[in-house]
């Protein structure tokens, strides 16, 4: 079974500092990564994607890859009240054998940055 | 104005009726999933499909069912047999599924069944 692991939180933080989410995956063989954002009730929005090892930076967004550790993490700078929100981080797998490639999602950090 | 669209946004219904929920796109994709999501669960993958007139199972496909005769549509049909369908319903699209740097999904609304 592939999995994706990622803290459920909450994770608080003051307004204006940097949140830190973070996701380790199973499958070492996953080479896509995205990062997803759910705001409560509504359909997750994606973020970032990242492919490759080092950092991919996008506005206050950083995502981070290290596929040694089998690990990736999401950096907001600056964060804001509207970055509240449900994060999720999902991974590539292969699927069936059949050489379809799916995703498969870690079950969400909730962050709440206190103004 | 490219994107994909679920309806109903809420949806009701009794126990042992089966219902339909729709799921359009006007990007182009190939690719189209259906995903359950409970509370506190992360995305749980029913079906998908890669191309038209074809479609496989996910990992909890069973109580479900559906069909891709259109490029833009993939309906997903909960049947009476799935034991605890009450759930938030999301269907995505991507360019293609085949791809090992698998492209990025874009998702619908959703649409929320309760079923009492």
């Amino acid at each position: 079974q592939k999995e994706v692991e990622q803290n459920s939180g909450p994770l608080s933080v003051p307004e204006g500092a940097i949140a830190s989410l973070n996701c380790t995956y199973s499958d070492r063989g996953s080479q896509s990564f995205f990062w997803y954002r759910q705001y409560s009730g509504k359909s997750p929005e994606l973020i970032m994607f990242i492919y490759s090892n080092g950092d991919k930076e996008d506005g206050r967004f950083t995502a981070q890859l290290n596929k040694a550790s089998q690990y990736v993490s999401l950096l907001i700078r600056d964060s804001q009240p509207s970055d509240s929100a449900t994060y999720l981080c999902a991974v590539t797998t292969a699927y069936s054998g059949a050489g379809s490639y799916q995703l498969t999602f870690g079950k969400g950090t909730k962050l709440s940055v206190i103004p | 104005d490219g994107g994909i669209t679920q309806s109903p946004k809420y949806l009701f219904r009794k126990e042992g009726q089966n219902v339909t929920l729709s799921c359009e796109q006007n990007l182009n994709h190939d690719a189209m999933y259906w995903y359950r999501q409970d509370p506190g669960q992360g995305l749980r993958l029913i079906y998908y499909s890669q191309i038209v007139n074809d479609f496989q199972k996910g990992d909890i496909a069973e109580g479900y069912s559906v069909s891709r005769e259109k490029k833009e549509s993939f309906p997903l049909t909960v049947t009476s047999a799935q034991k605890n369908p009450t759930a938030f319903y999301l269907c995505a699209s991507s360019i293609e599924g085949t791809s090992a740097h698998s492209y990025e999904q874009y998702f619908g609304p959703g649409t929320r069944l309760t079923v009492t």
